[in-house]
């Protein structure tokens, strides 16, 4: 069965400073597709970026980006330029067609400091 | 730009009663979802429907959860007699071919 790990149960960074949120997933698929999602205190669910394991280029969307390590079953979010804005909990997730669902870390709290 | 949305985004009700949670999905997409978030922990999936019918559910969605798409737009969670842990945020997410799951903004579900 597919797992995804979340080993930071929190982060803290500087505001305009740089973070990274591990991710680890554990899969025997080689076709699938990984997201983070954002979770403001507002619990709105909100998509930052998406990854297709197909596709060796990372993606890359304004100041978040991803360091997708397929052999690895790695998948971190880069954060750059943080804003106050940015905090909240991230959560990692892992989708396959067949699956029809989504798979779920536990989250990574930010927080961000002034 | 098309976004999903949910009602109500609070509900209250005393164990033992039925409640409905409805969606609206972005107007193009074919595959809905119903997750759950009990506060504080990992959001759980609940059921995935294509094609009007239930393409996968999970060890939660016993016989007291049913879902369906009565009228071609609304998608509807059933909980046919609430527990106290049913307390929960329950999300809607819709999806079409090859693309992320968007999220609703989700309804609170408070059970007494």
């Amino acid at each position: 069965a597919q797992t995804v790990t979340q080993s930071q149960p929190e982060m803290s960074v500087q505001e305009a400073e740089t973070v990274t949120l591990s991710c680890t997933y554990d899969t025997s698929e080689s076709d699938y597709y990984l997201f983070w999602y954002k979770q403001p205190p507002s619990r709105q669910m909100i998509l930052v970026i998406r990854q297709e394991a197909y596709k060796q280029q990372n993606a890359t969307e304004n100041r978040f980006s991803v360091n997708f390590q397929k052999a690895a079953k790695s998948f971190s979010l880069k954060i750059s330029d943080s804003q106050l804005g940015d905090a909240a909990m991230y959560f990692c997730a892992y989708f396959m067609d067949s699956n029809y669902q989504l798979i779920w870390g536990a989250g990574t709290k930010l927080i961000i400091k002034p | 730009e098309p976004e999903v949305t949910q009602t109500p985004s609070h509900q209250v009700t005393q164990m033992g009663q039925e409640v409905i949670l409805r969606c609206v999905p972005i107007s193009n997409h074919l595959y809905f979802y119903w997750y759950r978030q009990i506060l504080g922990q990992k959001v759980e999936f609940l059921v995935s429907f294509y094609n009007n019918e239930i393409s996968e559910k999970s060890e939660i969605f016993d016989d007291q959860f049913s879902v369906e798409r009565p009228d071609g737009s609304n998608f509807t969670l059933k909980i046919r007699s609430t527990k106290l842990e049913d307390s929960a945020m329950y999300f809607c997410a819709t999806q079409t071919h090859n693309t992320a799951q968007y999220f609703g903004p989700g309804t609170r579900l408070t059970v007494t």
